[in-house]
């Protein structure tokens, strides 16, 4: 089974500077999915970013870009020019390609961000 | 309404009652899921229906009955609950689970908040 880890129960940074959130993961699989989420005190979660484990280049979205190191299984985040909004628990997640794993979305423990102006 | 609503958003009950949770998608995806989000753990997948057939039931005790008439509505039917059910329930949506890609992603609703007495 997989398994996600995020260290970092908590973090924060200054508006307009950066920061990154850790996330690692456990897998005997070669062909996944890796996720971003976002969850904000609203509650809704949404997807911030994606990363296809075939391809080597890391994915960006705007002012989030991510960190994919297979060999290590590790996939973080970094978030540039924080904004206030930016504020929220953020979640990794994994996801396989086949098999009978394949559609779950394996979580990691979230990681609340604080943004301060 | 626009993507995945859920109702109600707070819930009191308490371990005699039956209540029942709700969630429509407006995505026109054919999978549907729930999770339980409690304070300090990774989110967990508890049931997924793709095309209105249950897919998957991770080991959830029978107190949650979840109820798919068609591919938009999906119930969870709470009975006898116990206080560590007291938790943060999220539904999602996806196209489905068969199709390939990290862009068949899983859009979530807002949550029901559920405290159990």
């Amino acid at each position: 089974a997989q398994t996600v880890t995020q260290s970092q129960p908590e973090m924060s940074v200054q508006e307009a500077e950066t920061v990154t959130l850790s996330c690692t993961y456990d897998t005997s699989e070669s062909d996944y999915y890796l996720f971003w989420y976002k969850q904000p005190p609203s509650r809704q979660m949404i997807l911030v970013i994606r990363q296809e484990a075939y391809k080597q280049q890391n994915a960006t979205e705007n002012r989030f870009s991510v960190n994919f190191q297979k060999a290590a299984k590790s996939f973080s985040l970094k978030i540039s020019d924080s904004q206030l909004g930016d504020a929220a628990m953020y979640f990794c997640a994994y996801r396989s390609a086949w098999g009978t794993s394949y559609g779950k979305l394996t979580f990691g423990q979230g990681t609340i961000l604080t943004v301060h102006p | 309404e626009t993507g995945v609503t859920q109702t109600p958003r707070h819930l009191v009950m308490g371990m005699t009652n039956k209540k029942s949770l709700k969630c429509e998608q407006h995505l026109g995806h054919n999978a549907m899921y729930w999770y339980k989000q409690s304070a300090k753990k990774p989110l967990e997948l508890m049931f997924v229906y793709n095309f209105k057939e249950q897919t998957e039931n991770n080991s959830v005790p029978s107190r949650f009955s979840p109820e798919c008439p068609n591919s938009s509505h999906l119930f969870l039917h709470l009975h006898t609950l116990q206080p560590e059910d007291s938790a943060l329930y999220l539904c999602a949506s996806s196209q489905d689970i068969g199709t390939s890609g990290a862009y068949n992603e899983q859009f979530f609703g807002p949550g029901t908040r559920l405290t159990v007495l």
